[in-house]
């Protein structure tokens, strides 16, 4: 079982909507939560970085919100736009900082 | 700052030969850097650690006389893919991080082998 789930597996909104993706993880000890943008055929690019005591940290339109006790986040985008439509991936590290683990992302379609 | 490229952005080979791919930090010295591997739909899958000097530490199922790494400098990764067969088709990506948490990805290579 992969120790970061990340849900749901794809979602198509239009243009403008809201919307919240989420992960659970179970990795431990827990170091860091980091959100992902990936674009087909490209590198993934960073939102947000948090550590065990930050619980939002925001990154214009993204907001990610971290909860340690229930090993939850959910990454938060405001007002989409086209040019969100990408694979977001949740990759949790725990102490040791090579110990690095990915999810298997979310992705996001968003329609005219 | 923190830009890392790969080269090439793709590659076309035949079965059998050897492929390299470069991966280099543009504007800070990487002392760690990764290689990742993501089939279509997937997430990625990291294959090997390298730290500048030393050999690379490789993933449970990796082969490592199949993927060679050779970290030779702070801003310089290479992976050679030997003796590459059409399975070994995928999006190799590499990462450098220069401390702390934060991991600095490249644009990716696409890998077909015919």
């Amino acid at each position: 079982k992969n120790q970061v789930e990340q849900s749901p597996q794809s979602l198509i909104i239009l243009e403008g909507k809201n919307c919240t993706l989420q992960c659970n993880y179970t990795v431990s000890p827990f170091s860091n939560l980091r959100w992902y943008k990936q674009d087909t055929g490209r590198g993934p690019v960073s939102l947000t970085i948090m550590t065990f005591s930050e619980n939002t940290k925001s990154n214009g339109r993204y907001t990610a919100t971290l909860d340690a006790d229930t090993k939850q986040s959910s990454l938060h985008i405001t007002a989409s736009q086209l040019s969100d439509s990408a694979s977001y991936i949740c990759v949790v590290s725990a102490v040791r900082n090579n110990d690095m683990r990915f999810g298997a992302g979310t992705r996001l379609t968003v329609k005219p | 700052g923190a830009v890392v490229s790969q080269h090439p952005s793709w590659v076309i080979c035949k079965s059998g030969t050897s492929v390299k791919i470069e991966c280099r930090s543009l504007d800070f010295q990487a002392t760690t850097m990764f290689w990742y591997r993501q089939f279509p739909k997937q997430s990625l899958m990291l294959m090997a650690t390298s730290n500048e000097g030393s050999k690379a530490t490789y993933e449970q199922g990796v082969e490592k006389d199949k993927f060679l790494i050779n970290h030779a400098s702070l801003t310089l990764s290479t992976l050679t893919v030997t003796s590459a067969h059409p399975e070994d088709s995928s999006f190799y990506i590499c990462s450098a991080a220069r401390g702390g948490y934060e991991q600095y990805f490249g644009p990716g290579t696409r890998l077909t082998v015919t």
